[in-house]
């Protein structure tokens, strides 16, 4: 199993521009998760998924979008990109069988705004 | 007030000692507990889960203490390789929230 891939590592915008964070996992795990994490600080939910077709935002949705049609893809899209979401941005999947079931997340997609 | 608060350290350690981390959360609907170890520029790692008894895994053990809402990991015989950012993770349904974490450094 690859575990939980994202897209791309790294990316320079400008601003105003739109773009798509890309995660697929081979877990077939149900639920899906998108973090931002900013130096030296935590990290702050975006949005979850729970299963294809359901959506829910997290702590910090403003300035996302999110879609989940298959259950290994979870595609989070910048409209238009600002500054302030200059971050590090990781997608998580679980299995909720298990209250205490771990995340897995990626590799971390580094996204600089200018 | 933050959700989940860590001491952010850094702490310095020599080889072999014994350190503590500390955390504090707000919600006390909250459900789960964890430890994630974050490597400099890595996807963070589960640790271990936290449990209500209390719960040891070879050289680390956590603590729970609900009722004052607070969260410990202890760390005996530190290692070079124990050196990252330790992060507090509570959980309340799906929500899951981080704190900001401790970052341990362990000098030879």
């Amino acid at each position: 199993n690859a575990g939980v891939t994202q897209t791309p590592k790294f990316r320079i915008l400008k601003i105003g521009q739109s773009m798509t964070l890309q995660c697929t996992q081979d877990m077939n795990h149900n639920y899906m998760y998108w973090y931002r994490q900013d130096p030296g600080m935590g990290l702050k939910l975006i949005y979850y998924s729970v299963g294809a077709g359901i959506t829910d935002k997290g702590e910090v949705p403003n300035g996302y979008n999110v879609s989940r049609s298959t259950t290994e893809d979870f595609p989070l899209r910048l409209e238009l990109a600002a500054p302030s979401q200059t971050s590090v941005y990781f997608c998580a999947s679980q299995n909720p069988g298990q209250a205490r079931e771990t995340q897995y997340f990626g590799p971390g997609t580094r996204l600089l705004v200018l | 007030r933050k959700e989940v608060e860590q001491d952010p350290g850094p702490f310095n350690v020599p080889e072999g000692a014994t350190v503590a981390f500390n955390c504090t959360y707000s919600n006390s609907a909250s459900q789960s507990f964890f430890w994630y170890r974050q490597d400099c520029r890595k996807e963070p790692k589960l640790l271990m889960s936290v449990y209500s008894s209390g719960n040891e895994d070879g050289r680390f053990t956590a603590q729970l203490n609900r009722a004052s809402q607070y969260i410990s990991l202890l760390i005996r015989d530190s290692k070079l390789s124990d050196s990252a950012t330790y992060l507090c993770v509570v959980r309340n349904n799906n929500d899951m929230r981080f704190g900001a974490g401790t970052r341990l450094t362990v000098k030879p």
